[in-house]
Formats: C-alpha cells, sequence, structure tokens
C-alpha cells in the first residue's frame, strides 16, 4: 500500500516545454514537501506546502488540501532541470515519499 | 554551516557485523531523521527525532538501533547486518516538529551500504 502515488515514472521533454508532474496521497497531512535528487544522488527541498501555491524561478508548486493532490510545474525546462522529483508527506512526525518522476530534458 | 553531515560515503560489510553511520547537523535543528532508498521504492523512514533524548520508529525500524544524545549528533546503528540492509541511507533533518513557513528538509549526501 502506497501512501503516496506519483505520476509519471518517467518523463523525457524538449527544452523549453512546460512541466507537469502529479503527486496524490491517501493520508491525511500537515505538510507535503517536493524534493529534486540529481543525478550524483543528491537531494535538495525544493518547496514545503501545506495550502495553495508556491513560485520559486521557473518552478510553481500546488496543492489541493480537499483532493489529496499537488503538482509540481517547471516552466520553460532546460537540460539542468533533469533530475528525479520526489513528493513527500508529512503526517504527525512520519515522511512517507512517492517513488519519484524521472525527468529527462533534451536540449 | 556545513548542513547535514553524513558519513561515511561507502561501506562494504560482512554478513552479521555491525556498524554505526554517522549524522550531524550544526542548524539546531530539532527533528532528524534516517531513510533507506531502494530502487522502485522511494524513501522509507527508519526512524526519526524530535529532539535530544526523544526517538521513535518509522516505516521500517527492524535491524536498525538510533539514539538522540545531543542536538547535533544522531547515529544509525546496525548491530548484525544482513543482506537485505543494502541500501543507500540519507539522513536529514528540520527546523521543528511542527508546520514552519519557509520550512525545508535538509539532507545528507548519503551513504551506499553493501551487506554481503
Amino acid at each position: 500500500k502506497n501512501e503516496v502515488e506519483q505520476s509519471p515514472q518517467n518523463l523525457t521533454a524538449q527544452e523549453g516545454e512546460f512541466i507537469t508532474i502529479n503527486c496524490s496521497y491517501s493520508v491525511g497531512i500537515s505538510a507535503l514537501h517536493w524534493l529534486q535528487q540529481h543525478p550524483g544522488g543528491g537531494i535538495v527541498s525544493l518547496f514545503m506546502l501545506s495550502s495553495g501555491k508556491k513560485k520559486h524561478g521557473r518552478l510553481i508548486a500546488t496543492i489541493n488540501i480537499q483532493e489529496k493532490h499537488s503538482s509540481l510545474h517547471i516552466t520553460a525546462s532546460h537540460p539542468r532541470d533533469s533530475a528525479v522529483y520526489i513528493c513527500a508527506v508529512i503526517t504527525g512526525n512520519q515522511f512517507y515519499f512517492g517513488t519519484g518522476t524521472s525527468l529527462t530534458v533534451i536540449p | 554551516n556545513a548542513g547535514v553531515t553524513q558519513t561515511p560515503k561507502f561501506q562494504v560489510l560482512k554478513t552479521g557485523q555491525s556498524m554505526t553511520l554517522q549524522c550531524a547537523q550544526d542548524m539546531n535543528h530539532e527533528y532528524m531523521s534516517w531513510y533507506r532508498q531502494d530502487p522502485g521504492m522511494g524513501l522509507r523512514l527508519i526512524h526519526y527525532s524530535v529532539g535530544a533524548g526523544i526517538t521513535d520508529q518509522g516505516e521500517v525500524p527492524n535491524g536498525y538501533n538510533v539514539s538522540r544524545s545531543t542536538t547535533e549528533d544522531f547515529p544509525l546503528r546496525l548491530l548484525s547486518a544482513a543482506p537485505s540492509q543494502t541500501s543507500v541511507y540519507f539522513c536529514a533533518s528540520k527546523t521543528g516538529t511542527g508546520v514552519s513557513v519557509g520550512e525545508k528538509l535538509f539532507f545528507g549526501s548519503g551513504t551506499q551500504l553493501s551487506v554481503l
């Protein structure tokens, strides 16, 4: 049983394309995090959301608490955006993670 | 600030051996946690701590022990390694135990562990 489901699993885009990654969860949460895992393995936090929408540069994250769904959008994608994007939810003090979306942006 | 420092980066053990993965943070974070990452399964929480002297189990705690004697350090111990514990391990920390504006989860660089 997966508390967090992501789609798609793999995504290939041409440079400049608009990209959407989806995350659905089945548990009540206090917050949702979007993470980026670089090809070398390092993990960085992109956003923490508990409601609404956040924007940082070309990245936009939204969350709909009632529908238990979040999306990560990348505008004007670039090859340096190639990475695995991971959705994580926190309920109480426990984190649950999606299996990640592997994004490849082709020049 | 060094952030979250995790050592070692690589380790090979034989079945039955013990070892400790070290994790230290210099951000005065209350919350620290350990995860394992396996192909096709994503990250899974092993143990977490909400402050010095307080630890609790996550999703996959069996075969692992933790302690939190200081705010800075949160070591993960494998008492008797098994091949099923072959994985990539990450330590992570965040500010507090609630939800803070602008909160981020800070990860260590990971440990690739192989148990033969």
